[in-house]
């Protein structure tokens, strides 16, 4: 069974601080992924990654920034975490691009930045 | 005007019924279309692929409607199980960053 997990299901921080949402996946996927998802706004790429080591911006990457130094993991990093950064973040993963190309999704992280 | 739209519902329907939505889309150069559903509290989980020439999966019936730029997707004798919220997603080819989320339709089926 694939799996995508994520190294915390709830998470409150404080304003200023330095956030490290980690990401996992067990399908040896290239691609890998990091979404945040808003009420009303719907699921908006923050950062993706093609293979080790690689990364490329997605729509709203201000505030973030990514690693990726072994295959199976994709780490999110806010270096000053911000109110306006509460939100809940999807990591998933999925095969070598193709025109048919289904993500598998972790079960999210709820961050909450007070 | 956003690149994916969807209604965002609730589309509230007894059992047994049949529900359709729609979801449009702005770049004609779009390549691929997905229907995901999340359920509450969950993550979004594909549901199936919108082909050219449509497709079924049992109860459910996908369509793309290149002219007209929208996907649709039919939900036939819907189950309480189907409550649910459907997001449509439209990708380019081979260009991961330009997977577009749709905010998602909620659909909430009564007894």
């Amino acid at each position: 069974d694939v799996k995508v997990t994520q190294s915390s299901r709830y998470l409150v921080k404080r304003t200023g601080e330095k956030v490290f949402l980690e990401c996992v996946q067990d399908m040896d996927h290239e691609n890998m992924f990091w979404y945040r998802q808003d009420p009303g706004l719907g699921l908006r790429l923050i950062y993706f990654s093609y293979d080790v080591k690689m990364k490329e911006k997605g729509d709203i990457p201000e505030g973030y920034s990514v690693s990726r130094e072994k295959k199976e993991r994709f780490s999110l990093i806010l270096e000053s975490a911000s109110t306006n950064q509460t939100s809940m973040y999807l990591c998933a993963s999925s095969p070598p691009s193709g025109i048919y190309n289904e993500q598998f999704f972790g079960p999210g992280t709820r961050l909450t930045v007070l | 005007r956003k690149e994916v739209e969807q209604d965002p519902g609730p589309f509230n329907v007894p059992e047994g019924a049949t529900v359709a939505f729609n979801c449009t889309y702005s770049n004609s150069a779009s390549q691929s279309f997905f229907w995901y559903r999340q359920d509450c509290r969950k993550e979004p989980k594909l549901l199936m692929s919108v082909y050219s020439s449509g497709n079924e999966d049992g109860r459910f019936t996908a369509q793309l409607n290149r002219a007209s730029q929208y996907i649709s997707l039919l939900i036939r004798d819907s189950k309480l199980s189907d409550s649910a919220t459907y997001l449509c997603v439209v990708t380019q080819y081979s260009s991961a960053s330009k997977i577009i989320f749709g905010s998602g339709t909620r659909l909430s089926i009564r007894p």
